[in-house]
């Protein structure tokens, strides 16, 4: 049984361009959470994604987006770039709302550095 | 909104000891649920315990334990009979019946041998 996959793992970019972040979610999961961890942090919640749509969003810009697939993974999009967004992103699953233990897995990370 | 609190940002421990990390948060929210995560360097993130807030009793992990005092939102984890695999990032964690979920700012420990 596969966990939360994450691609790519590493990832360089340039202050004012966009990139694509990629989740899979483990098996049996429907509902993708994304996170940003700065280097020293503890992980700060950017938003949920369930049934396709944004269902809880942390206080992060609208340069921060995302989108949920019919076969439930997800990609979070940011778009122009700053050094500040330099950090690991993480993504974790979990079964919907219904789901009384409230769960979540994580994956990996994509270490995203701005330059 | 809520926000939780780790007052120690680095912890040790005698291997085959007995070490306790602290955590408080804030809300208004009567029921949630809170977590440990543990962080080694590899960093994937891995769920150590899990306690239901309407749950009196303390949640219990083989060698990992939680002090859930909710009059006084505090939510403590002790580890007995630490092992050298121990040693990583542990953050605690509140996550809401919405789902959004919010870290602490996270404990590094060491476990010395």
């Amino acid at each position: 049984d596969a966990g939360v996959t994450q691609s790519p793992t590493h990832l360089i970019k340039t202050r004012g361009q966009q990139v694509t972040l990629r989740c899979s979610p483990k098996s049996g999961h429907d509902t993708v959470s994304w996170y940003q961890q700065a280097l020293g942090q503890g992980p700060q919640f950017i938003f949920q994604y369930y049934e396709e749509e944004e269902r809880q969003r942390g206080n992060f810009p609208d340069r921060f987006s995302g989108h949920q697939f019919p076969n439930y993974s997800s990609e979070l999009n940011v778009n122009a770039l700053l050094l500040g967004d330099s950090a690991l992103y993480l993504c974790a699953s979990s079964r919907g709302p219904g789901d009384s233990s409230y769960e979540q897995y994580f994956g990996p990370g994509t270490r995203l550095t701005v330059t | 909104a809520q926000t939780v609190t780790q007052s120690q940002p680095e912890m040790s421990v005698q291997e085959a000891e007995t070490v306790t990390l602290s955590c408080t948060y804030d809300t208004s929210e009567s029921d949630y649920y809170l977590f440990w995560y543990k962080q080694p360097p590899s960093r994937q993130m891995i769920l150590v315990i899990r306690q239901e807030a309407y749950k009196q009793q303390n949640a219990t992990e083989n060698r990992f334990s939680v002090n859930f005092q909710k009059a006084a939102k505090s939510f403590s984890l002790k580890i007995s009979d630490s092992q050298l695999g121990d040693a990583a990032m542990y953050f605690c964690a509140y996550r809401s019946l919405r789902g959004d979920m919010r870290f602490g700012a996270g404990t590094r420990l060491t476990v010395k041998p």
